[in-house]
């Protein structure tokens, strides 16, 4: 059975960094397109990165160049580094696995909450 | 910022059908893209519903179907149920923008 479990979440203030962990079963990150998703309260649903199973990595405008996707082979994990955070991400942060196109898996989410 | 446009909420009695369209443009479901629907029930993450266009994951009822015509795309529940009361997210790909995978602005289906 696949399974998505996010950790990492919580209260940061503004500028600070948080690490968002993905802890996978049923499946092989490595061998996966894995993205993380974010939904601000009360709103609709952006994509924030992707890490295909080549290792390439992208990101979306609004995290471009403050975020970073990774993983970890041998603990089946995914990662988001989020820095120089705003109170504009804050948002629930969903992993989610899929193809190229789309999402079929996603986690329960975990809450970022940015404010001094 | 949600590149497909959705209408914010759509209704009906148990039992109706109701439609949800999903609006996109040149670079994206006019290109060519498929589009993919996602259920999120109150409180919970979003699972997949559709996707390609019409086709369904194992589980996901025959009560749901989805259509693509130029840059639009709609999706149908007929028969509906109490348990339909959600949210529901069309998304696809995008090529024009650096924002690969694009959602639409979500609309609330409330079963009267």
């Amino acid at each position: 059975e696949v399974q998505l479990v996010e950790s990492g979440g919580g209260l940061i203030q503004p500028g600070g960094s948080l690490r968002l962990s993905c802890a996978a079963s049923g499946f092989t990150v490595s061998s996966n397109y894995m993205s993380w998703v974010r939904q601000a309260p009360g709103k609709g649903l952006e994509w924030v990165s992707v890490i295909y199973s080549t290792g390439n990595t992208y990101y979306a405008d609004s995290v471009k160049g403050r975020f970073a996707i990774s993983r970890d082979n041998s603990k089946n994990t995914l990662y988001l580094q989020m820095n120089s955070l705003r109170a504009e991400d804050t948002a629930v942060y969903y992993c989610a696995r899929g193809t190229v196109y789309f999402f079929d898996y996603w986690g329960q989410g975990t809450l970022v909450t940015v404010s001094s | 910022q949600s590149v497909l446009t959705q209408p914010p909420s759509v209704s009906g009695a148990p039992g109706q059908r109701v439609t949800i369209s999903c609006t996109g443009s040149s670079s994206n479901i006019g290109a060519g893209y498929d589009v993919h629907w996602y259920q999120q029930l109150p409180g919970t993450a979003p699972k997949l519903l559709i996707y390609d266009n019409n086709n369904r994951p194992s589980g996901v009822p025959d009560r749901f179907s989805g259509s693509k015509s130029g840059t639009s795309a709609s999706l149908a529940i007929t028969g509906l149920q109490a348990e339909d009361e959600a949210d529901y997210y069309c998304q696809s790909y995008d090529s024009g923008l650096s924002a690969y995978y694009v959602f639409g602005t979500g609309t609330k289906v409330t079963v009267l």
